[in-house]
């Protein structure tokens, strides 16, 4: 079945640019939408955004201007940089496959927490 | 986009029903039947519930399910377990390609 990986640095100083890569093995990409979502410490979940196989982007509307989504599928990867960093964006950042008809996020990765602090 | 708003805790002996409400907007989930829920424990990623509503993946239970009336979606356990104790999580899409989530249910089992 598909399973999705986290990886990245789990410390980023603030006004820097995080990049995490997820690592999707036992699937294909075509067809679905490939997604971020965070998740601060003791807090809810918050969609980041997500990339279509074939590469239409869309993002939080509160993050848009410091968020992109990328798709490698040749290392069978989709990539998350987030720049101008703040200790707001300390999270649990998880990957996921989203359906192709906007219905669902399955599965998702285990989930890498990323601090932001100096 | 605001958070869709759920109860912070829901709490049931063994055996019994609970029910998790998830309100939104005219928006997003009052507009789309595009509502899904998620299990999360401790320490873990969350886990697919239900989607589109009420439609339940292959291999939850069927104690597990959903509904839609107006801009409310709401989870429904029966006969609940203690495996069922978790945060449950509702998530809308929002139109334009984008989604929100709900605050979030702690679910405790007595």
């Amino acid at each position: 079945q598909v399973q999705l990986q986290e990886s990245g640095p789990g410390l980023v100083k603030p006004s820097e640019t995080l990049s995490l890569t997820c690592t999707v093995s036992g699937g294909s990409f075509r067809g679905y939408y490939w997604t971020w979502i965070r998740q601060p410490p003791g807090k809810g979940l918050e969609w980041i955004g997500h990339m279509y196989y074939s590469g239409q982007t869309s993002y939080n509307p509160s993050l848009n201007s410091r968020v992109a989504i990328s798709i490698d599928t040749s290392q069978n990867q989709f990539s998350l940089k987030l720049r101008s960093l703040t200790a707001a964006d300390t999270a649990v950042y998880f990957c996921a496959r989203g359906g192709s008809h906007l219905n669902w996020f399955d599965p998702w990765g285990q989930g890498t927490l990323v601090s932001v602090s100096s | 986009q605001s958070a869709l708003t759920q109860p912070a805790s829901v709490s049931g002996s063994p055996g019994q029903s609970i029910n998790i409400s998830c309100t939104g907007t005219s928006s997003d989930v009052g507009t789309y039947s595009l509502v899904s829920w998620y299990q999360q424990h401790p320490g873990k990623a969350p886990k697919l519930m239900m989607f589109e509503g009420s439609k339940r993946p292959s291999g939850v239970s069927d104690r597990f399910s959903g509904s839609k009336s107006g801009n409310t979606a709401s989870l429904t356990i029966s006969g609940l377990q203690a495996e069922d104790e978790a945060d449950y999580y509702c998530c809308s899409y929002a139109g334009s390609h984008t989604y929100v989530f709900g605050t979030g249910t702690k679910v405790t089992v007595l």
